[in-house]
């Protein structure tokens, strides 16, 4: 089992560009989540996929879209980036069934905005 | 998450014990999170306790809760350099699919 995917680790873009954020899991979990980790800002939501055909905002989602593309895949998408979407991108996972909510962390995104 | 606060630096003499303190707001949290974040790496779950528990340990760790202060703390036993991370706790509200992390405790544990 990989767990959690993320494509690309590292990606620098100019002001204006848009790119799509990958992530896949295999663990054949239900939900789905995008963070953005800022330093001393802790991991914040930015959209999230409670079940395969459902996306709803988190805490920061301007700026953002994602496609729950099937249930393994979960992108997100920066329409036209700006320096304040400077960050790590965390993408996870859970399943809801045993209860306790224990997300599994992909290695994240690393995303300078120019 | 502006809802649970945690101090952001702790140093930690090898072989000693470490306590991580944390902070929350909502009373009705159901469970609440420790996660451990190595350098370059994502977020792993150490442990987590359940609302209506006061301890849980597991080998190193003992996680103590307050419900009444919404104190949380998490105490690592004769830490190691391999302790050396950021800590991060979380909580999580009825049953919301949604965790609300704190800003996370960077341990540097010194020889």
């Amino acid at each position: 089992n990989a767990g959690v995917t993320q494509t690309p680790k590292f990606q620098v873009l100019k002001t204006g560009q848009s790119m799509t954020l990958q992530c896949a899991q295999d663990m054949n979990h239900n939900s789905m989540y995008w963070y953005r980790q800022d330093p001393g800002m802790g991991l914040r939501l930015i959209y999230y996929s409670a079940s395969e055909g459902t996306t709803d905002k988190g805490e920061v989602p301007n700026g953002y879209n994602v496609s729950r593309l099937n249930k393994r895949e979960f992108s997100l998408r920066l329409e036209s980036a700006a320096p304040s979407q400077t960050s790590v991108y965390f993408c996870a996972s859970s399943d809801l069934a045993g209860g306790g909510n224990e997300q599994f962390f992909g290695p994240g995104t690393r995303l300078t905005v120019l | 998450g502006e809802d649970v606060e945690q101090s952001l630096f702790l140093s930690v003499r090898e072989g000693d014990s470490s306590v991580i303190n944390c902070t929350y707001t909502d009373s009705s949290s159901t469970y609440l999170y420790w996660y451990k974040q190595e350098p370059g790496a994502g977020l792993q779950l150490l442990t987590y306790i359940f609302s209506n528990m006061d301890m849980k340990q597991d080998q190193r760790l003992t996680v103590l809760l307050n419900k009444k202060d919404k104190h949380l703390s998490l105490r690592i036993a004769d830490t190691q350099t391999g302790d050396s991370a950021i800590y991060f706790c979380a909580e999580s509200i009825g049953e919301s699919y949604k965790l609300s992390f704190g800003a996370g405790t960077t341990v540097t544990v010194r020889a």
